[in-house]
């Protein structure tokens, strides 16, 4: 029973490309978390995503971040016109509901030069 | 707001020495609570979990024991192993809602 897979595990872009970041649930997990987390800093949530809807995104970026759970397919994280302040680990979580314990990817290393 | 605060790192101990990384939260009702553990390189992992008062999580050897009275979830081994080293993270979930809160983190170095 695959895990949560993320990929790329690192992504470099240089300022003002477009970073897209891939996250495959666990198997019969539809509910889907995103973080980011700064060097040497603890996890902050971004948004929360149950199929096809955002729950939650109190703690995305109002401008060039936005984030997808289509019906098929992974869930995308998307950020535009990337700026160095976004090189981070971008993790993501699933759950079978929110109520359960979060299973983590090995993240996405981005990386802006 | 909800929030988890835990001690900071990094906490330094030589192999088979006592290990206690302190973790308090404020949360209304009546949440949940997780340790993860990530190791470098790795996403988190959950450790262990408790999820109602006087409740005692447990898993390879860490123990942490949900207190309502001082709203603490404080994460113990008897005898940490070098392989322990990671950055450990206190966590709330609200049952009620859908958000899992991290503290920032705590960093742990064991020495051979």
């Amino acid at each position: 029973n695959a895990g949560v897979m993320q990929n790329p595990r690192h992504l470099v872009r240089r300022r003002g490309q477009e970073a897209r970041l891939r996250c495959s649930p666990m198997k019969g997990h539809s509910h889907v978390y995103w973080y980011r987390q700064l060097p040497e800093e603890g996890l902050k949530f971004m948004v929360y995503l149950q199929k096809e809807n955002i729950i939650d995104e109190s703690g995305m970026p109002k401008e060039r971040f936005s984030a997808e759970f289509p019906k098929e397919g992974p869930s995308i994280l998307r950020i535009q016109q990337v700026v160095r302040g976004d090189s981070a680990a971008y993790f993501c979580a699933s759950s079978p509901d929110p109520d359960q314990p979060q299973h983590f990817g090995d993240g996405t290393r981005l990386s802006i030069l | 707001g909800d929030s988890v605060t835990q001690m900071e790192g990094p906490v330094t101990l030589s192999e088979e020495a006592f290990l206690t990384i302190n973790c308090t939260y404020t949360a209304t009702g009546y949440p949940s609570l997780f340790w993860y553990v990530q190791y470098p390189g790795e996403g988190l992992q959950l450790l262990l979990k408790a999820t109602k008062a006087d409740d005692k999580g447990s898993n390879k050897g860490f123990e942490a024991t949900y207190r309502k009275e001082t709203t603490s979830f404080h994460l113990e081994k008897g005898s940490v192993q070098v392989s322990d080293s990671a950055v450990y993270f206190c966590a709330l979930g609200n049952t009620g809602g859908f958000k899992t809160i991290f503290g920032a983190g705590t960093r742990l170095f064991v020495k051979a």
